[in-house]
């Protein structure tokens, strides 16, 4: 079957610092991936999404970046965190199928600027 | 733009009470809907999800959504709430593509025994 594992749980990181947070697939073959951010009271928001190694769509701008240096890994980063980037971090997979097959979230990591 | 509105933000009721939840979509040419459920502590799960065909869609632990195209709409429903329906809950939606979902900004549901 398949699985989702993301990793840190939970971070707090002074402001300025770098993050990677990272995720990985297991059970499946060239899934589509992607970031959400939850932040309170405005839902989710999708960050970034990937078909394939090395392909890295950004939904919006920010001084986040995304990579996906294999097939099952997707990696989440920023060079100088901002305060604004505090929230909950969740990565997802889906099948790659012409049309959206429902995701499967990881349990996500609580972002903590200081 | 692609847009999800969820009208409530945080809805009580009692158990055995009666549940909807609303969810209107602004999207252009096909959409896919889904609603997603987050207990507390659990990550997001998917409760049901409509593609085509029947509009009365049926997910798990009793829950249903019903697609009303002329309303833009895609409710949640559920005749007889439990305690355990506690959660957050977020309604979704998604063109033809592999540029994944818009959601709702979620409905906190609080069941009181």
């Amino acid at each position: 079957s398949q699985t989702i594992h993301q990793w840190p749980a939970t971070l707090v990181q002074p402001v300025g610092s770098p993050l990677s947070l990272e995720c990985t697939v297991e059970g499946t073959s060239n899934p589509n991936l992607y970031w959400y951010r939850q932040a309170a009271g405005r839902g989710l928001q999708l960050l970034f999404y990937s078909v394939g190694i090395g392909q890295i769509s950004s939904e919006v701008p920010q001084n986040l970046s995304a990579s996906r240096p294999q097939d099952r890994q997707f990696i989440l980063s920023s060079k100088k965190l901002l305060l604004s980037d505090s929230g909950f971090y969740l990565c997802a997979w889906s099948v790659r199928t012409g049309r959206n097959s429902p995701l499967h979230f990881g349990n996500g990591t609580r972002l903590t600027v200081t | 733009a692609q847009s999800v509105s969820q009208h409530n933000h945080h809805v009580i009721l009692s158990e055995a009470a009666s549940l909807e939840l609303g969810c209107n979509y602004s999207y252009g040419g096909t959409v896919n809907l889904f609603w997603y459920v987050q207990y507390p502590g659990q990550h997001l799960q998917l409760l049901l999800k409509y593609f085509s065909g029947d509009p009365l869609v049926k997910g798990i632990k009793g829950f249903e959504a019903e697609f009303i195209k002329s309303k833009f709409s895609f409710n949640l429903r559920k005749p007889s709430v439990q305690w355990s329906d506690t959660a957050e809950y977020f309604c979704a939606a998604a063109g033809g593509g592999a540029d994944g979902l818009t959601f709702g900004k979620g409905t906190h549901l609080i069941i009181q025994p």
